[in-house]
């Protein structure tokens, strides 16, 4: 959606790398998701937020970190502890509801080096 | 937890024949969605059914929501190149956490 960036496009990592990947919005939704997408395995969530300085781990946590200190930006930092980074990383955005509709970004396609 | 499964995981649809995607929970639902993932793309929102027993049309495209809120399933007639792509189906719990299932990737033969 054009009201969700995500950067970069691609990315590379080297080992015992962190790098960070963008999120911007100018929805001004409140809650905002990371979702890693790996062949035949759907999404599953990494990190969200649901307020400005504030966050919770979802289903797969270990090996990433997040902070929310704007509403309009959700960065997610990769560490050198995910020893599998490599996957197709979705950040979406979502009104206050929990079951408010999910508004994706385009990814960032992770690689390792 | 809550698991979301969807079957098939993977269909190859003559164009112009219709087909159908199930979508199964092992916990009843508040609601769920479904998306549209193009090859190379993002998820993109679908619908939402909230109602036992619902039923929504768009076009070509049917969705049911079962009576007993824990599965659903939608419906494409007449397939079109344009179907191409992985349709998910994402339920929310009464945690109020929202659980993708693992999508149905879909190739229209022409």
């Amino acid at each position: 959606d054009g009201g969700i960036t995500q950067s970069p496009k691609y990315l590379f990592r080297k080992e015992g790398q962190n790098v960070t990947l963008s999120c911007e919005q100018n929805l001004n939704h409140d809650a905002m998701y990371w979702y890693r997408q790996d062949p035949g395995q759907g999404l599953r969530l990494i990190y969200y937020s649901q307020i400005v300085n504030d966050f919770q781990k979802g289903d797969i946590a270990e090996g990433y970190s997040v902070s929310r200190e704007k509403k309009e930006s959700f960065p997610l930092t990769v560490t050198s502890a995910q020893k599998n980074p490599t996957a197709f990383y979705l950040c979406a955005t979502a009104g206050r509801e929990a079951d408010e509709k999910l508004f994706f970004g385009s990814g960032t396609q992770l690689s390792v080096l | 937890g809550q698991q979301v499964m969807q079957i098939p995981q993977y269909q190859h649809v003559q164009e112009g024949e219709d087909f159908t995607t199930y979508c199964n929970s092992s916990t009843t639902l508040s609601n769920i969605q479904w998306y549209k993932q193009r090859p190379g793309g993002h998820p993109v929102f679908l619908i939402q059914l909230v109602k036992s027993g619902e039923v929504k049309k768009q076009k070509r495209l049917t969705f049911q929501f079962g009576e007993a809120k824990k599965n659903s399933s939608l419906h494409i007639t007449a397939t079109q190149t344009t179907d191409v792509g992985t349709y998910f189906c994402a339920g929310t719990d009464g945690n109020n956490r929202l659980a993708f299932g693992k999508g149905n990737q879909v190739v229209v033969i022409p």
